[in-house]
């Protein structure tokens, strides 16, 4: 099993442009959460999807940030404009999450986002 | 609402010595219990958990976590660290009452092992 891929791994872009990361759950897994990790915040869930439903987004920061769940096999979150406080590792996760499960979740190996 | 408290942002141990890096938890219902260990510009990798059953809880590494339902903790145990268990560690806790419930991770502990 690849595991939780996600990509790119390092993204560096200036303040006011589009930013999209990207993920792939491990297969057979029907829950995925995006996080954000910071040295000020620590680990912030931003949104989670289950059945490629978002479920609960209301750690989304604004209205810049927006993520998408077209199938089971991937998602995206996307900040439009990007600004410099968006700086951080961006990590996915997946589970199985079937409402009898333990929800063990994998996380992937993080997108670390500089915003210049 | 759920809520889960790491009170200690770093441990220092010395190598072969035991370690024990804390969490307490607030949940409305029977509490899901986790613990994750980052490593250096990794992503969290799952160690244990305890869902029902033994208080007693043996994961990776040879880590193991005590399910303390009067004191609402659940604290990470080692009996000898070692240097390679220096990493962040993260306690996390759903509320197994509903699955829609999401999972609240803690802040973080540093756990530094000295040779």
């Amino acid at each position: 099993d690849a595991g939780v891929i996600q990509s790119p791994r390092h993204e560096v872009t200036e303040m006011g442009q589009e930013v999209t990361l990207r993920c792939k759950p491990i297969s057979g897994h029907n829950s995925l959460f995006w996080y954000r990790q910071t040295m000020m915040r620590g680990l912030e869930l931003l949104i989670y999807f289950n059945n490629n439903v978002p479920i609960d987004d209301s750690g989304m920061p604004e209205d810049r940030f927006s993520a998408k769940m077209p199938n089971a096999s991937f998602s995206t979150l996307k900040i439009q404009p990007s600004e410099p406080r968006d700086s951080a590792v961006y990590f996915c996760a997946s589970s199985t999450a079937d409402g009898t499960s333990t929800d063990t979740q994998y996380f992937g190996p993080g997108t670390r986002l500089t915003v210049l | 609402a759920q809520s889960v408290a790491q009170p200690e942002d770093q441990v220092n141990v010395a190598e072969g010595n035991p370690l024990t890096v804390k969490c307490t938890y607030s949940v409305s219902g029977n509490p899901y219990l986790f613990w994750y260990v980052q490593y250096p510009n990794r992503g969290l990798q799952f160690l244990l958990k305890y869902i029902t059953g033994d208080n007693l809880v043996k994961g990776s590494y040879g880590f193991e976590a005590e399910f303390n339902k009067s004191q609402t903790s659940f604290h990470l145990k080692k009996p000898s660290a070692l240097v390679s268990d220096s990493a962040l560690y993260f306690c996390a806790v759903r509320d197994a009452r509903s699955s829609a419930s999401k999972i609240i991770f803690g802040s973080g502990t540093r756990l530094s092992i000295r040779p």
